[in-house]
């Protein structure tokens, strides 16, 4: 079974809804970071959330960390087809001196928002 | 300023062949890394490096080997590619240090094993 899951996998909204896509761990949370990806391209890094209750937003996006829950959840407010892509959340599960950096991913979400 | 660059993008191999997946960073990052990303499975680590001379396995190793000769550069080689190698490769570089940093992700090399 998965450390991070996901959820959902696929995702179809109309332009201008807003969604939330949710990535639960299975073990303590060091830090999550969210990347969004589109077909074809690399990893872009969204944000990164470290403390309990943290709150970061950029532009439409705004991500939460639940540390109670092990989980963090990416809220999108009035969908653009430019969302659409895979989102990824990635963690550190394991203290900063024994993980050499590693980070662990969930399976992805696929956005797809139509115009 | 280029950061984290894979070459090829794209590569069709046949059973059997050899190639070697290059990336470079001009990052200075002492951490590197080697993922895999199949669909719906997210990214699967293969290898890491901690600095230069120092590598070590990932969770799915079999198949593939690394080098880590200096800083900049981390080379994946594939000896004898087989039908299950065929994803999507990215590396990625991080910082090592008292506070988390994100990881800084490669375009990534399209791998079709025929």
């Amino acid at each position: 079974s998965q450390e991070l899951e996901q959820s959902p996998q696929s995702l179809i909204v109309q332009e201008g809804k807003n969604l939330t896509i949710n990535c639960t761990s299975s073990k303590t949370l060091y830090g999550l970071y969210w990347y969004k990806q589109k077909y074809g391209e690399g990893l872009i890094f969204l944000m990164m959330l470290q403390k309990g209750g943290e709150e970061k937003s950029h532009e439409k996006i705004t991500a939460k960390l639940d540390e109670k829950k092990q989980q963090s959840s990416l809220h999108i407010t009035a969908s653009q087809p430019s969302h659409a892509g895979i989102y990824l959340c990635g963690a550190d599960l394991n203290a900063g001196g024994t993980s050499y950096g590693k980070l662990t991913f969930g399976q992805g979400t696929i956005l797809t928002v139509h115009p | 300023n280029a950061g984290v660059t894979q070459t090829p993008k794209f590569r069709i191999l046949k059973i059997g062949q050899s190639m070697t997946l290059q990336c470079t960073q001009d990052m200075n990052h002492n951490y590197m890394y080697w993922y895999r990303q199949d669909p719906g499975m997210g990214l699967k680590l293969i290898y890491y490096s901690v600095g230069a001379g120092i590598t070590d396995k990932g969770e799915v190793p079999n198949g593939y080997n690394v080098s880590r000769s200096t800083t900049e550069d981390f080379p994946l080689r594939l000896e004898l590619a087989a039908p299950s190698q065929t994803s999507v490769y990215f590396c990625a570089g991080r910082d090592r240090g008292r506070r988390s940093t994100e990881a800084f992700f490669g375009q990534g090399t399209r791998l079709t094993v025929v």
